[in-house]
């Protein structure tokens, strides 16, 4: 079983259209994130939810919204579509807290390519 | 603000070359750190992770890390690399006591030739 599934891998869209990634963990994690990994690999959080409830919201558009219906949960929605938003989306999941280890596990990663 | 400085952004290195990548981060507290690794269109595995005691880390596949407070540094090791080690290598950090919010530096391309 995968540990962290990302739904889909690949995305190919048009401009100004809304598209959705989805996220779920098996692992039993109390907190999942987002991160956007650009055209020369750079990795930067943009969300993170801990137990369904929003702790870190990093300076990303409005356009983009993550929503948690559990914690095993975390999906990216995605309003009016940029070419700039074009990048490889990477769901991950840690355990936090203060006899966690921290350890990350990432999902596969959705290449989004907006035309 | 908390930032990581990986130098070295592309390495080139034949086969059984020794391999060190450097890694700085700044931030005043107690931090965790990580190495990654994400082989081409893969996604990233941790290779080794840092919290306290021996600031000498061993982690998979050969590679180790060196922690030194005093620099600030968590520089990667490998003794002799394979052509399999070709990949994108990145450093990150998280506050002790912080939301487990990871912070990447830029990445260092590793590229071994056979």
């Amino acid at each position: 079983d995968t540990a962290v599934s990302q739904t889909p891998k690949y995305l190919v869209t048009q401009m100004g259209n809304d598209k959705s990634i989805k996220c779920e963990q098996n692992l039993g994690h109390d907190t999942m994130y987002w991160y956007k990994q650009d055209s020369k690999k750079f990795l930067k959080i943009m969300f993170s939810y801990n137990n369904k409830e929003l702790i870190i919201n990093e300076t990303v558009p409005n356009r983009f919204s993550p929503k948690s219906p559990d914690k095993a949960h975390l999906n990216l929605h995605i309003n009016s579509l940029e070419l700039g938003d074009s990048a490889v989306y990477f769901c991950a999941s840690s355990q936090v807290g203060s006899h966690s280890n921290y350890g990350y596990t990432f999902g596969s990663g959705t290449r989004l390519t907006v035309v | 603000a908390q930032s990581v400085s990986q130098h070295n952004h592309h390495v080139i290195l034949s086969e059984a070359a020794s391999l060190e990548l450097g890694c700085n981060y700044s931030y005043g507290g107690t931090v965790n750190l990580f190495w990654y690794v994400q082989y081409p269109g893969q996604h990233l595995q941790l290779l080794l992770k840092y919290f306290s005691g021996d600031p000498l880390v061993k982690g998979i596949k050969g590679f180790e890390a060196e922690f030194i407070k005093s620099k600030f540094s968590f520089n990667l090791r490998k003794p002799s690399v394979q052509w399999s080690d070709t990949a994108e290598y990145f450093c990150a950090v998280t506050p002790s006591s912080n939301t487990g919010k990871l912070i990447f530096g830029q990445g260092t391309t590793l590229q071994v030739k056979p």
